[in-house]
């Protein structure tokens, strides 16, 4: 399958941690990467290879990866992290790029 | 400063074609490929296919062949998306986005703001 398959929605109070989960075929070859991506704007790559932050991400963003299931981790989730969030891999042939249907995240 | 700034909204009839260009700044373009994301609105992100910027080659997306092409202009650091025989569920915003294809996995750390196309009759 050349599909990713993520939750459509999560939740998570304040200050607590949260897991959000990015699951396909694709993932047993090749890490998930994950953006965030806030209403009206441009997506923003929050983790690559499977656990690496581009400059500027807070270190309560983390990757972590398992058979054919990648999660990215808020640990401390702030009022600012609400957004949706998508994950998305080079597909099973590898010669091609496939997005997870994107999972919204609310802070309570 | 690094970064994409794409072309501005446009509005199209079905069955017209859009050229959208994608300015890079800030680095060195022929470094890196580019890749084209589009999202209908409420929807969520689809990747269109990717162009290498130093050698032009490209890869589209399988429900795209033969409508879409990219090409890059090394001279002036700009992209281009061009989509034909427009149809309504085409109506998107349009992102370039920088892609990385470093070891085994790709991905895009920098992305342009986006522009809209609208196809109406």
């Amino acid at each position: 399958s050349s599909e990713l398959t993520q939750d459509p929605a999560v939740s998570v109070a304040l200050g607590q941690t949260v897991r959000i989960t990015c699951q396909g075929d694709s993932l047993r070859n090749y890490y998930a990467t994950w953006y965030q991506q806030k209403p009206g704007q441009a997506p923003v790559l929050v983790i690559y290879d499977k656990n690496n932050r581009p400059s500027g991400i807070p270190d309560r963003f983390s990757g972590s990866s398992s058979g054919n299931t990648a999660s990215l981790t808020i640990t401390g989730a702030q009022a600012e992290d609400e957004a949706d969030y998508y994950c998305n891999s080079r597909d099973s042939s590898g010669y091609h790029v496939v997005f997870g249907g994107g999972t919204k995240l609310t802070v309570l | 400063q690094v970064q994409l700034v794409q072309s501005g909204a446009e509005v199209k009839k079905p069955g017209a074609s859009v050229k959208v260009s994608c300015k890079a700044s800030g680095y060195s373009f022929i470094s890196y490929g580019i890749s084209w994301v589009r999202q209908a609105p409420g929807q969520g992100l689809e990747w269109m296919g990717w162009i290498s910027a130093d050698n032009g080659n490209t890869n589209y997306a399988q429900k795209l062949q033969g409508r879409v092409t990219m090409t890059t202009d090394t001279s002036t650091s700009t992209a281009y998306m061009e989509m034909r025989s427009l149809r309504s569920d085409d109506t998107a915003v349009y992102y370039c986005a920088r892609h990385i294809a470093v070891g085994r996995d790709w991905y895009f750390d920098l992305w342009g703001r986006g522009t809209l196309v609208t196809v109406s009759s």
